[in-house]
């Protein structure tokens, strides 16, 4: 199994330009999740989706937009960057199930937005 | 709204010092805690958990960890410390049956050799 898979894994955008990243998970997880880590604010949710079709705003969403169509993968999308968009974006998946979870993390993709 | 406390966001040690980095919440629930490592360049992995049971966990590389109930608190801790402990440690907490990860600021150790 290859996990969480990311790419592109860095990227330039100007401001203004849109992009999505993408995120593919092979382990049949039924959560997936998005966060972005800012150095010194740990990691903050952006969105997560708990099946295809179903997907909820964490503590971050403004700016980003995400969509499940399959089980396996969760695509993030800025529509017009911004500078406060430059970050390191983390996609993560989990079975959820019984009340105990762990969240699996993909490599990341850093963004810079000038 | 929960939250995540991590004490220090930089430690240095020597090779062989002892480590303990705090981690505080502030849920008053039933939680499930995790500590994550994250090695320079790479992304963050599972170090250990604790859902319930024996409050006293151990992870992966010598690692563990004490949930203490009535202080909220899941302090990660190592005996004698290695260069490759060189790392950020995060500190995250759910809400049993919950879907958000709530993530601490994040403790950035460094061993010295």
């Amino acid at each position: 199994n290859a996990g969480v898979t990311q790419t592109p894994k860095f990227r330039i955008l100007k401001i203004g330009q849109s992009m999505t990243l993408q995120c593919t998970q092979d382990m049949n997880h039924n959560y997936m999740y998005w966060y972005r880590q800012d150095p010194g604010m740990g990691l903050k949710l952006i969105y997560y989706s708990v099946g295809a079709g179903i997907t909820d705003k964490g503590e971050v969403p403004n700016g980003y937009n995400v969509s499940r169509s399959t089980t396996e993968d969760f695509p993030l999308r800025l529509e017009l960057a911004a500078p406060s968009q430059t970050s390191v974006y983390f996609c993560a998946s989990s079975y959820h199930t019984s009340g105990e979870e762990t969240q699996y993390f993909g490599p990341g993709t850093r963004l810079l937005v000038l | 709204a929960q939250s995540v406390s991590q004490h220090n966001h930089h430690v240095i040690l020597s090779e062989a010092a002892s480590l303990e980095l705090g981690c505080n919440y502030s849920y008053g629930g039933t939680v499930n805690l995790f500590w994550y490592v994250q090695y320079p360049g790479q992304h963050l992995q599972l170090l250990l958990k604790y859902f319930s049971g024996d409050p006293l966990v151990k992870g992966i590389k010598g690692f563990e960890a004490e949930f203490i109930k009535s202080k909220f608190s899941f302090n990660l801790r190592k005996p004698s410390v290695q260069w490759s402990d060189t790392a950020e440690y995060f500190c995250a907490v759910m809400k049993i049956y919950g879907n958000k990860l709530v993530f601490g600021a994040g403790t950035i150790l460094r061993v010295k050799s």
